[in-house]
């Protein structure tokens, strides 16, 4: 229950492209749930968050889409550009907790 | 404003030395966490941590790992008697109080056990 699965685990976009990555969960007492980008050899650093009281979440680029009812929330990042390629983490917290907890990540390459 | 600092960023050990991670979070931040990336996975919380207290540290391994957060000085990250297994990048974050959501991590220490 304190999982959160995410999928694809690679994805190759072209540049100008949608890049769509996606998160499921289980456990409803999570009510914060930030996505990370991650480069080779950093640490992760917030993108953008959302909370569980809106559906969406736009920050330029950067779009949440957030699901309630089916516990399921994604990443949607328009105009995908070079720059963009990372590792994508979802992640989520307890209501009652402080700790995050992570998905897999997904590798994101933007083909120039 | 510096960010999360982290030393050393890189760690060699051989398998039974000891290794020491150090974690100088955020100015103005009083409470740190450690998560654990194994190659090709993603983060695994270990431990939150305010000053000289321990919040959390349900993802802890029960024996070899220690931390702290004194009331001076940076958090410590301690595994005693490494192995092979314990090779990964760790990662700590902080941020400035209690259910605050943003996490802030640092560049993290990629830790090697020969």
């Amino acid at each position: 229950q304190q999982q959160v699965k995410q999928s694809p685990q690679s994805l190759i976009v072209q540049k100008g492209g949608i890049s769509i990555i996606n998160c499921a969960y289980e456990n409803t007492a999570f009510d914060y749930f930030p996505w990370y980008q991650q480069f080779p050899g950093k640490g992760p650093a917030l993108l953008i968050a959302i909370r569980p009281d809106v559906s969406e979440k736009k920050e330029g680029r950067f779009t949440i889409s957030f699901n309630k009812s089916a516990k399921q929330f994604s990443l949607h990042i328009m105009d995908s550009q070079p720059g963009d390629s990372a590792t994508y983490f979802c992640a989520a917290r307890l209501t009652s907790g402080s700790r995050l907890t992570f998905g897999e990540g997904t590798q994101l390459t933007v083909n120039p | 404003n510096a960010g999360v600092m982290q030393n050393p960023r890189h760690l060699v050990r051989r398998r039974g030395q000891e290794a020491r991670l150090r974690c100088s979070p955020m100015k103005g931040h009083s409470h740190v966490y450690w998560y654990r990336q194994l190659p090709e996975e993603g983060l695994k919380f270990m431990v939150y941590l305010q000053k000289e207290n321990i919040i959390d540290e349900s993802g802890m391994p029960k024996e070899r790992f220690s931390a702290e957060f004194p009331k001076e000085g940076p958090s410590i990250l301690r595994i005693q008697q490494v192995v092979r297994g314990d090779s990964a990048a760790y990662f700590c974050a902080s941020s400035p109080a209690l259910y605050q959501e943003t996490q802030y991590f640092g560049p993290g220490t990629r830790l090697l056990v020969l």
